[in-house]
This record gives structure tokens, C-alpha cells and sequence, in this order.
């Protein structure tokens, strides 16, 4: 089945302990992006990846990182979490970058707490 | 720059009934298309229909039509018959095919609350 997940599904931690949401896509697309869902704001794109080892900020990158060693994975990094990146985040991932319709598809999302 | 304005925050509809979610945008790419997405209470993003700018027609699928009036830059999602299992959130997008190539711009959203 083609699909993007993501892990945890959840996840309560504490200010400034690291940590990393995970991300997959099972169908060799070259671009994968980072979104966060903050009510009243709407998804906001963090970062995302045009292929391997090629990655660019989106509109809100501070306090993330990512990292794109693999096609398939596409890791985001939170090195130091602050209460204010509370949020609902979203993987998603498409077959091409360039112009035309390409489908995103999105992971499940990831419910990080930050205390 | 690009962005989605979705200006109702939240809808309250009587089942059976369809229902028109507005979305206006602004963009300065020529070319671009329009998404709209679901998300239920469980969280997901549901992708429901597509508008290309330089499509002829509306886009339709099922229960789900675009009204696409490209001058005045709106794309309302329109959803006929309407069902309690389509109380959701829905987020009205864009992605520009030259300039913002490289993501989706989402609108704040509009919470769909369907009454029996």
C-alpha cells in the first residue's frame, strides 16, 4: 500500500530535550516536505527536500532540522523543543517538484507536546 | 508571494443541504493549481478535489465540486447533499507551478459542523 508514516503518533516531552520525528514514503518520490498545524494559522511548510542530500527552509524553519541521507526518509529534528513548537506536524511527500499537478500525500501526523 | 483566505471559521449546516466553503487566493505565478483537503476529528489530511488554473472547466468529484471564477480568484468548495460524516475541517490550497514551486500554501481553514 502506498503510504507516508510517521513516528510516534504522539509524543509529550519536556523544553530542550531533543528529539526527532521520523518520516517514510514507500513510493520513491524525489520531494518530501515538513508542514505544522497551529489553529487559526492553517499547515505551514518547516522544510523540505527536492532529493537526496537537497534540502531548502520553508516558511517557519527555526528550531527544526532535517535531513534527506535516503530517498525514502526524511527525519525532522527538533534539537532543543520549546513549548511554542506544540503543534500537530505533518509529512508529506510527491512523486516530482516541477510545475503541474502533482498529488501531495501526507502522513497521519505526529501531536507533539512540548511542557 | 502566494496566499489563501478562507473567511468563514466555522459553518453549521442542516444534513441534506449543500454547503459552499469560500477560498480566496492571490498569486503571482501565471500558472497554478488549487487544492482542497479534509481533515476529520481523527487528524488526517483527506485530499478531496484539484482546479488547474488553466483548466477549462470546474472540477468535480462525487458530492464534490469547484466553483472556480479564476477573476476573481476564488475557488469555493461546494458539497452537495450533505452528510454528518462530512463535519470535518477543510483547508482550501495552493501551489503556484512556477515561483512557489516548492510547497503548498494553506488557508486557515473552516470548521464544517453538519446538524441532523
Amino acid at each position: 500500500e502506498a503510504q507516508v508514516t510517521q513516528n510516534p503518533r504522539y509524543l509529550i516531552t519536556v523544553t530542550g530535550k531533543k528529539l526527532t520525528v521520523t518520516c517514510s514514503q514507500n513510493m520513491n518520490h524525489e520531494y518530501m516536505s515538513w508542514y505544522r498545524q497551529d489553529p487559526g494559522l492553517g499547515l505551514r511548510q518547516i522544510y523540505y527536500s527536492m532529493n537526496v542530500e537537497v534540502t531548502d527552509k520553508g516558511d517557519v524553519p527555526e528550531g527544526y532540522k532535517v535531513s534527506r541521507k535516503e530517498k525514502r526518509n526524511f527525519p525532522l529534528i527538533l534539537e532543543s523543543p520549546s513549548p511554542n513548537q506544540t503543534s500537530l506536524y505533518f509529512c508529506a511527500s510527491s512523486l516530482r517538484l516541477a510545475g503541474g499537478y502533482n498529488e501531495q500525500f501526507f502522513g497521519p501526523g505526529t501531536r507533539l507536546t512540548v511542557l | 508571494a502566494q496566499k489563501i483566505t478562507q473567511t468563514q471559521p466555522g459553518m453549521f449546516v442542516q444534513e441534506k443541504e449543500a454547503v459552499t466553503l469560500d477560498c480566496t487566493y492571490d498569486t503571482s505565478d501565471p500558472s497554478y493549481g488549487l487544492f482542497w483537503y479534509k481533515q476529520p476529528s481523527s487528524g488526517e489530511m483527506i485530499f478531496l478535489i484539484y482546479q488547474g488554473s488553466y483548466d477549462q472547466q470546474n472540477a468535480t468529484e462525487g458530492r464534490y465540486s469547484l466553483n472556480f471564477q479564476k477573476a476573481r480568484k476564488s475557488a469555493n468548495l461546494v458539497i452537495s447533499a450533505s452528510q454528518l460524516g462530512d463535519s470535518a475541517m477543510y483547508f482550501c490550497a495552493m501551489k503556484g507551478f512556477l515561483q512557489g514551486a516548492q510547497k503548498l500554501v494553506f488557508g486557515q481553514g473552516t470548521r464544517l459542523t453538519i446538524n441532523p
